[in-house]
């Protein structure tokens, strides 16, 4: 029983460069989500999904679009990279209460 | 706009003594609140929560306290631990958004 695993754990992109970050999840959670995290800012959600095939805006959703072909995994993709990206993402799911988050994804955008 | 506020930065706590978090929101539809824990390099981890139609909630040293009136929740840890020095976040529901975060640090 895993949890919640993100992959891959770091990257370094070139502006414009787009890439996908993988969520998956082995709860059997309805919902998911995702967040990115900067200092003095707390956790910001951008994306998430209340089930399978559904989606929705969270508080910066902009550069950022998401799926959710199957229950289990949430994707985050950035089509085309910016240093305002340069981050750490954590995504989380959870039956509706407590959120169980992964290890994160530290991405720098150069 | 932030609907999850958490107004101190940073807590300095002696050792053994109570340390009080405290969080405000403006959204009066969120029904559920929880506290989460964040050490660096990991990610958060699940404290302590409570439904909107309680005003305590109690785990051993934690407690947390809603007042809906005044859309505030705090979260007291007695006694204070050096392992409980950490980012504290409250987040609420539905979306799950969260605070920006109370950095903890517990002094022996």
């Amino acid at each position: 029983n895993a949890g919640v695993t993100q992959t891959p754990k770091f990257r370094v992109l070139k502006t414009g460069q787009s890439m996908t970050l993988l969520c998956a999840q082995d709860m059997n959670h309805e919902y998911m989500y995702w967040y990115r995290q900067d200092p003095g800012m707390g956790l910001r959600l951008i994306h998430y999904s209340v089930g399978e095939g559904t989606t929705a805006k969270g508080e910066v959703p902009d550069g950022y679009n998401v799926s959710r072909l199957k229950k289990q995994n949430f994707l985050l993709g950035l089509e085309s990279a910016a240093p305002s990206q340069t981050s750490v993402y954590f995504c989380a799911s959870s039956w509706g209460g407590e959120a169980f988050f992964g290890q994160g994804t530290r991405l720098t955008v150069v | 706009d932030q609907q999850v506020k958490q107004n101190s930065p940073s807590l300095s706590v002696q050792e053994g003594r109570i340390s009080i978090l405290n969080c405000d929101y403006t959204n009066s539809m969120f029904d559920y609140f929880l506290w989460y824990k964040k050490y660096p390099a990991e990610g958060p981890t699940f404290l302590i929560s409570i439904s909107s139609i309680k005003d305590k909630n109690e785990d051993g040293r934690f407690t947390v306290f809603l007042n809906k009136s005044a859309k505030h929740l705090s979260l007291h840890i007695v006694p204070s631990q050096p392992g409980d020095s950490a980012v504290y976040f409250c987040a609420a529901t539905q979306k799950l958004v969260f605070g920006q975060g109370t950095r903890l640090t517990i002094n022996p």
